[in-house]
């Protein structure tokens, strides 16, 4: 069965500054799709960032980027110039062909003015 | 606003009762799926309909049970309510079945079982 970890209960991060969010996944599967989901305090999940398996390209998106290591199978978010506004918890998910979603732990980021 | 609505927002009610949670996905989605988010367990994947047919099963109790009408909206039945079945229940709709696909999630419904 698939699995995915989030290793960082908690992280903190200076406005403005960088920070990068780790998730590892296990799978046997070779056509699988990554996600990263955003909680703010609303409670409302949203899409920040997708990967394909089968792209070698890093996705990106605006301020967010990732880093997908297929061999280690880990799936790291970039979050570049913070901002008060990215304060949340964050979701690492993995799904396969079948659909469902599979999600880590989560990672709640603070952001410091 | 992702286009999925889910009512109620919030419901409180007693041990033993049952209720229904309402989802309407973004116009033109055939696939719906619902997800418990809970202290405990995390965000878990409960059931998977496309296009009034289910489609998969997780970690979903027998005194669940769910289903899509023909207007694709999704209705989640939770019965014998338990104080463990508190959580926040999501919604999430796609395009189609697969992997490719995005799902875009409601805003849920937070359940309160006393």
């Amino acid at each position: 069965a698939q699995t995915v970890t989030q290793s960082q209960p908690e992280m903190s991060v200076q406005e403005a500054e960088t920070v990068t969010l780790s998730c590892t996944y296990d799978t046997s599967e070779s056509d699988y799709y990554l996600f990263w989901y955003k909680q703010p305090p609303s409670r409302q999940m949203i899409l920040v960032i997708r990967q394909e398996a089968y792209k070698q390209q890093n996705a990106t998106e605006n301020r967010f980027s990732v880093n997908f290591q297929k061999a280690a199978k880990s799936f790291s978010l970039k979050i570049s110039d913070s901002q008060l506004g990215d304060a949340a918890m964050y979701f690492c998910a993995y799904r396969s062909g079948l659909g469902k979603l599979i999600f880590g732990q989560g990672t709640t980021l603070q952001v410091k003015p | 606003d992702s286009g999925v609505t889910q009512t109620p927002k919030h419901l409180i009610t007693a041990t033993g009762q049952r209720v229904t949670l309402r989802c309407s996905p973004r116009s033109g989605d055939l696939s719906v799926y619902w997800y418990q988010q809970s202290l405990d367990q995390g965000l878990q994947f409960l059931i998977q309909y496309y296009n009034g047919e289910e489609r998969a099963k997780g970690n979903i109790l027998e005194r669940f049970s769910a289903q899509q009408f023909p207007d694709l909206h999704s209705e989640l039945n939770l019965s014998s309510l338990e104080l463990g079945d508190s959580a926040l229940y999501f919604c999430a709709s796609s395009p189609r079945e697969g992997g490719r696909e995005t799902q875009y999630f409601g805003p849920g419904t937070r359940l309160l079982v006393l």
